[in-house]
């Protein structure tokens, strides 16, 4: 069965510092990827999304960057973070055969 | 552009009454359509999908949802309440393809169940 791992599962870090969150994704091979934010009064948008490795696309301007190095890996950076990046980011996965993207355990990020 | 709206940022049902969270859709092709439940500090999970296929739609732990084209609507029901489904639910469309989705989210409903 397919698995979606986050890590770190909570990071607080100071404004102007960097940023990289991890996901990887177990039991599937390409895999479509995507990475979700939540904060407050902004609910929940899509940031960016993977086809495969090295392609990205961005969905809304931001401060963040995305990056899939591997296969399964998808990594969310950031080279220097502001207040509104703090949120709950969720990866999530989906692939042809399979309607409905399944969603990681997400990794709340405070920044300060 | 395809988007959901959500009636309703709270709801408070007790236990064993049914449940019912509202979805509106718009789209301007036939959308494809979800519902997914979120606990506390935890990822979204897939209650259930609309594919076209099936205008009822049932999920998981007992839950359901109708597509009505007319109304433009996938309400979710829930026929008798229990204090475990306490949680906020989302409704999604995707914008991207089958198998390659770019989901956009509802502003979600948070339910309460008062025993």
């Amino acid at each position: 069965s397919q698995t979606i791992h986050q890590w770190p599962a909570t990071l607080v870090q100071p404004v102007g510092s960097p940023l990289s969150l991890e996901c990887t994704v177990e039991g599937t091979s390409n895999p479509n990827l995507y990475w979700y934010r939540q904060a407050a009064g902004r609910g929940l948008q899509l940031l960016f999304y993977s086809v495969g490795i090295g392609q990205i696309s961005s969905e809304v301007p931001q401060n963040l960057s995305a990056s899939r190095p591997q296969d399964r890996q998808f990594i969310l950076s950031s080279k220097k973070l502001l207040l509104s990046d703090s949120g709950f980011y969720l990866c999530a996965w989906s692939e042809g055969q399979m309607l409905g993207s399944r969603f990681g355990p997400g990794t709340r990020l405070t920044v300060t | 552009a395809q988007s959901v709206t959500q009636l309703g940022s709270h709801v408070s049902v007790s236990e064993g009454a049914l449940v019912l969270l509202r979805c509106n859709y718009s789209s301007s092709v036939p959308p494809y359509l979800f519902w997914y439940v979120q606990y506390p500090n935890q990822g979204l999970q897939l209650l259930l999908k609309y594919t076209s296929a099936a205008t009822l739609v049932k999920g998981i732990n007992g839950f359901e949802a109708e597509f009505k084209k007319s109304e433009t609507s996938f309400h979710l029901t829930k026929p008798s309440a229990h204090m475990s489904d306490a949680a906020e639910y989302f409704c999604a469309v995707s914008r991207g393809s089958f198998g390659n989705e770019k989901l956009t989210f509802g502003t979600g409903t948070r339910l309460t169940i008062i025993p």
